[in-house]
Formats: C-alpha cells, sequence, structure tokens
C-alpha cells in the first residue's frame, strides 16, 4: 500500500530536548516536504527536498533542520525546541513537486512544554 | 514572499445549499493552484489546476482557475453534512517548483 508513515503520532517534551520526527514514504517520490499546521493559519511549508541530498527553505524554517541522505526517508530535527513549536507536523511528499498533488502522512502532533 | 489567502474564513450552511470558496494567491513561478479537504486528519486531494478557464468537476464539486485575476474558486453545490471540513487551497511554484504556499483556509459546517 502506497504510504506516507511519519513517526511518532503524538509527542510531548520540553524545551531544549532535541527530537526527531521521522518520514518515510514507499512510492519512490523524489519530493518531500515537511508542512506545520496551527489554527488559522493553515499549512505553512518548513523545508522541502527536491531529491537526495537536495533541501531547500520553506516559509517558516527557522528552529528546524532536515536532511535527505536517502530517497524514501526526510526526517525533521528540532535541534532546541521551544514552546512556539507546539504544532501538528504533516510530512508530504510526490514525483514532481508543485506540479502534482501531494500524498500526506497522518500528522504528528508535538507539544513542547 | 509568496502570499495565498482564502475567503470565507468560516462558513455554516444547510444540507442543500450551494457554496463557493474563494481563493487568492501571489506566488512566484507560479505552476499550480491545488484544492484539498481537512477532516480529522491528512489533507486529501481534490483538485489541480493549470490553465486558467478550464472547468475541473467531481461530482458535486468543481473549481476553476483564472491566471489573470490571480484567484480560484471552488464550488459545492447540493451540500450535505459530509462536506463539512477544513478546505485549503495552496499555490506551487518557486526556483525549484517544489515551494508550495497554502492559504489559511476556509470551515465549512453544513448543518442537517
Amino acid at each position: 500500500e502506497a504510504q506516507v508513515t511519519q513517526n511518532p503520532r503524538y509527542l510531548i517534551t520540553v524545551t531544549g530536548k532535541k527530537l526527531t520526527v521521522t518520514c518515510s514514504q514507499n512510492m519512490n517520490h523524489e519530493y518531500m516536504s515537511w508542512y506545520r499546521q496551527d489554527p488559522g493559519l493553515g499549512l505553512r511549508q518548513i523545508y522541502y527536498s527536491m531529491n537526495v541530498e537536495v533541501t531547500d527553505k520553506g516559509d517558516v524554517p527557522e528552529g528546524y533542520k532536515v536532511s535527505r541522505k536517502e530517497k524514501r526517508n526526510f526526517p525533521l530535527i528540532l535541534e532546541s525546541p521551544s514552546p512556539n513549536q507546539t504544532s501538528l507536523y504533516f510530512c508530504a511528499s510526490n514525483q514532481q513537486g508543485s506540479n502534482q498533488p501531494q500524498h500526506f502522512g497522518d500528522g504528528t502532533r508535538l507539544s513542547i512544554l | 514572499e509568496d502570499k495565498v489567502v482564502q475567503s470565507p474564513l468560516s462558513l455554516v450552511v444547510h444540507e442543500g445549499d450551494t457554496v463557493t470558496l474563494n481563493c487568492s494567491y501571489e506566488v512566484t513561478n507560479f505552476r499550480s493552484l491545488l484544492w484539498y479537504k481537512q477532516e480529522k486528519k491528512a489533507p486529501t486531494f481534490l483538485f489541480m489546476l493549470t490553465s486558467s478557464g478550464i472547468e475541473k468537476k467531481s461530482g458535486r464539486l468543481s473549481s476553476i482557475l483564472d491566471k489573470k485575476e490571480l484567484f480560484s474558486i471552488l464550488n459545492i453545490t447540493a451540500t450535505q453534512t459530509g462536506d463539512s471540513a477544513i478546505y485549503l487551497c495552496a499555490g506551487g511554484g518557486g526556483t525549484s517548483y517544489g515551494k508550495l504556499t497554502f492559504g489559511q483556509g476556509t470551515i465549512l459546517t453544513v448543518h442537517p
């Protein structure tokens, strides 16, 4: 089954404790992206990757890092999480970036205390 | 800076009504306008529009793009309670065509 898998689905943690949210897709897609969703703000793109070792900033990259060492994986790293990063996070993938609809993961709800 | 603005932000209607959701965009190197429906979990794809004036339809939903005036509309006819959701539009573009900018979303509530 074609899918985008995010882990964990829920996480409560404390300020400053490094965390990683993993994202994996099994569709051999070149393009992957991370979004955060906050009430009244829609989805905001954090980072995207057009292929292995190729990443670029979205609209809200501050406080986040990403890496794309393999085609199927695109982890989101919060080196020093802060409460303003409490949000619902989505990973997505497709074959051709903005030329195609994306497949979304089920989301990761992060709470930073 | 790219910008996508949706209106209205919230809409409450009764079953059977017709609704029109609006989306205006300013996107560098614009390539596509996408509509998604979000219920409890991840957004699900509705339409992708790349050409002006060509209506796309799926059942009771339809959408059209105006590249001259930089907007799109999503129409839902004969609404049902199952249409209650957040409707998101997004503009795709950017220098590497990977950037996607979403609007704030329109919360649609359909009462029986």
